[in-house]
This record gives C-alpha cells, sequence and structure tokens, in this order.
C-alpha cells in the first residue's frame, strides 16, 4: 500500500475552516484517498474519500491536487466535537484493507 | 449510521480465561475486520473474513483466532488471555465496492490482569 504523509498534530479555533494536509507522492492510478476520524474512544468513523475530482459531503470537502501526490480535507467550521485523530489512507480499488498511519490529531480551542 | 455492533464494550478477566469478543453487522456487507489498537497508537488489522467461511490474518501477527460462519457475526477468540493481549479490539464491516468504506463499531476495551 502506498504511503501517506500527515502533520502530527494541528490545531484550529472554533467555527474557523480548518485545513488538513496529507502528502502521497507514491499514489497509483488506482488508488483512492480516504479520509477517517477517530474521536476520543470511539471506533474509527469515516468522513470522505475520492478519486480524482474534488469532492463535498455533509461533514467535510476533500481537495486533490492536479497531479494527485497531495491533498488537503478541510472542515469548512470547526467545532470542538471535530477534536479528533485524523487519518488519510490510500486504498486501491481492487485492495481489501486500509492501512491507517499515525494520522493527525486536531485539537479545536473555544 | 452504521449498524455494527461489539459486545461486551469493556471486559477484565484473569489470566488463563478462554474470551470470545462479539461482533455483529446488520447491513449485509461481506467483508469485515478485526482491529487492534494499544492507547495513543495506531490501528493494527489482525483478521479480515471477505464472506462466510473465509478468514484470512491481517498485518500484525495475533494469538486470536475469528470464525465466520454467518455473515453477520465475525467473533473474535482468545483461547488463554495473557497480559499482553491487553488493548482495544475494533470490528469493521464493508460492502465491497470500489471505494469500499468501513464501518466501524464502538470497540472492545479487554484487560487482562
Amino acid at each position: 500500500d502506498a504511503k501517506t504523509t500527515q502533520p502530527n498534530s494541528m490545531e484550529s479555533n472554533e467555527e474557523e475552516p480548518v485545513h488538513l494536509p496529507c502528502n502521497h507522492s507514491t499514489i497509483s492510478g488506482t488508488d483512492y484517498i480516504h479520509w477517517y476520524r477517530q474521536l476520543p474512544s470511539q471506533g474509527p468513523e469515516y468522513v470522505i474519500h475520492g478519486l480524482t475530482s474534488n469532492v463535498n459531503n455533509r461533514m467535510a470537502s476533500l481537495a486533490i491536487a492536479e497531479d494527485r501526490k497531495s491533498s488537503t480535507l478541510i472542515l469548512h467550521r470547526a467545532t470542538l466535537r471535530d477534536a479528533a485523530v485524523y487519518y488519510c489512507i490510500l486504498r486501491d480499488v481492487g485492495g481489501n484493507k486500509l492501512v491507517f498511519g499515525a494520522g493527525t490529531i486536531l485539537r479545536v480551542k473555544s | 449510521e452504521a449498524d455494527i455492533y461489539q459486545t461486551p464494550r469493556y471486559l477484565v478477566i484473569g489470566t488463563g480465561k478462554k474470551i470470545t469478543l462479539e461482533c455483529s453487522q446488520t447491513m449485509g456487507h461481506d467483508k469485515m475486520y478485526w482491529y487492534q489498537q494499544d492507547p495513543g497508537m495506531e490501528l493494527h488489522l489482525i483478521h479480515y473474513s471477505y464472506g462466510v467461511n473465509s478468514t484470512e490474518k491481517g498485518d500484525l501477527s495475533s494469538e486470536s483466532t475469528v470464525s465466520r460462519i454467518r455473515t453477520e457475526h465475525f467473533p473474535l477468540t482468545l483461547e488463554s488471555a495473557r497480559p499482553s493481549h491487553t488493548s482495544q479490539y475494533l470490528c469493521a464491516s464493508s460492502e465491497g465496492l470500489a471505494a469500499d468504506t468501513q464501518y466501524f463499531g464502538p470497540g472492545t476495551r479487554l484487560t487482562v490482569l
């Protein structure tokens, strides 16, 4: 599985947008970019995924670079409930499992 | 909201006991997974299944075993629990489509004394 690189931690103010970066320079043409998050004492939760085009859903937006070597998860208005570990994961369309890295710890200040 | 359940949520047990962690999903998903996660650490895949009567070992070696006799049920068993088995165990399932989003249960936090 191709590797991703994320900052260890980030901090945001409540009600402000948050941009969580992810580098994946070895991404292959059939790798989907997935984002999950894990709130304290809970199992991971799916956030969003994309292949080539930018994606929006009720939770977040995913901006994918034109060369696909990087992507950014955008939380439009951070709340205290968004404080979690955010994982950027590459998964081949024919692959069978997710490989979780260390992720980015997002802290949200009130 | 995902319909995947794990019981018990917390378990404290003595060394040498046999334990079974339950995982059930009502979404009809063929693929199911078990992950292990120590506090503050990464998740590691320990078992997965593509469907009934299919089980495979994951990336992290584990002394646990799994079975898949019914689509909705994927229990994990430790024949003889040891303190080194103390961890959080997370179950997940996915529908097997191209993007294959995984849905996670709340986890079982196991403590072996």
